[in-house]
């Protein structure tokens, strides 16, 4: 079965950067654009980005450009979201979500991780 | 810049019909994507492209989109149905995706 898992908790100080990573399984990992999504405490949904695993490339939301960047290892079937610059308000849960798909960049779909919680704190 | 607008709140009484909306001015081009989020817990997909209806997801959820604003109803709803509902597209440029500003469903 489809299964994205997240990495833990991360906590951090201001300036600082942050990595999650989103290991999936049960499905062709080449076959499926991924999405990261994140939510802050009391907030709606915030689209950040996309990447295609098959060939690494990007999209980003203008508001994050210069901030994020996404990758991915096909030899592991993990993709990774990097946030630099951390501030109080990037306070989040984060989410990875596999898209609708196959092959195209359509939106988040059926499967999402179970979220990573990043605290940002002085 | 690019945004959806939903209504923030709406509530009906179990077995009602409830209607959310989701305004925005690529939605003329772009599929709209449906999303259902209890409290403390990740999204659910329940519409996708408009209209179509992922597996698991009951026939009384359906979609429906004209012209700038697509529409989730909701119909003869239940009281496990509470929760927030986001709306998603895209915009008329490349691939930039977008998250409605969410509405908070209640049944009482």
């Amino acid at each position: 079965q489809v299964q994205l898992e997240q990495s833990g908790t991360e906590v951090k100080r201001p300036g600082a950067s942050v990595k999650v990573s989103c290991k999936a399984s049960g499905y062709t990992f080449t076959s499926y654009y991924m999405h990261w999504v994140r939510q802050a405490p009391g907030q709606g949904l915030e689209w950040m980005g996309i990447i295609n695993p098959s060939d690494a490339t990007t999209s980003y939301a203008q508001k994050f450009r210069g901030r994020v960047y996404m990758t991915r290892d096909t030899s592991t079937d993990t993709v990774y979201m990097g946030l630099s610059g951390l501030k109080s308000d990037d306070t989040a849960i984060y989410y990875c979500a596999r898209d609708k798909g196959p092959s195209k960049a359509a939106g988040p779909g059926d499967y999402w991780g179970q979220g990573t919680l990043v605290t940002v704190s002085s | 810049s690019y945004e959806l607008t939903q209504p923030p709140s709406v509530s009906v009484s179990p077995g009602q019909t409830a209607r959310i909306t989701c305004s925005g001015d690529a939605l003329p081009q772009k599929f709209a994507y449906w999303y259902q989020q209890r409290l403390g817990q990740a999204p659910v997909l329940v519409i996708y492209e408009d209209n179509k209806r992922p597996s698991g997801i009951p026939a009384r959820f359906s979609g429906s989109s004209s012209g700038t604003m697509a529409t989730l109803t909701i119909s003869g709803a239940q009281v496990e149905d509470e929760g927030d509902y986001y709306c998603y597209s895209t915009d008329s440029i490349g691939y930039r995706g977008l998250f409605g500003t969410g509405t908070k469903v209640t049944v009482l």
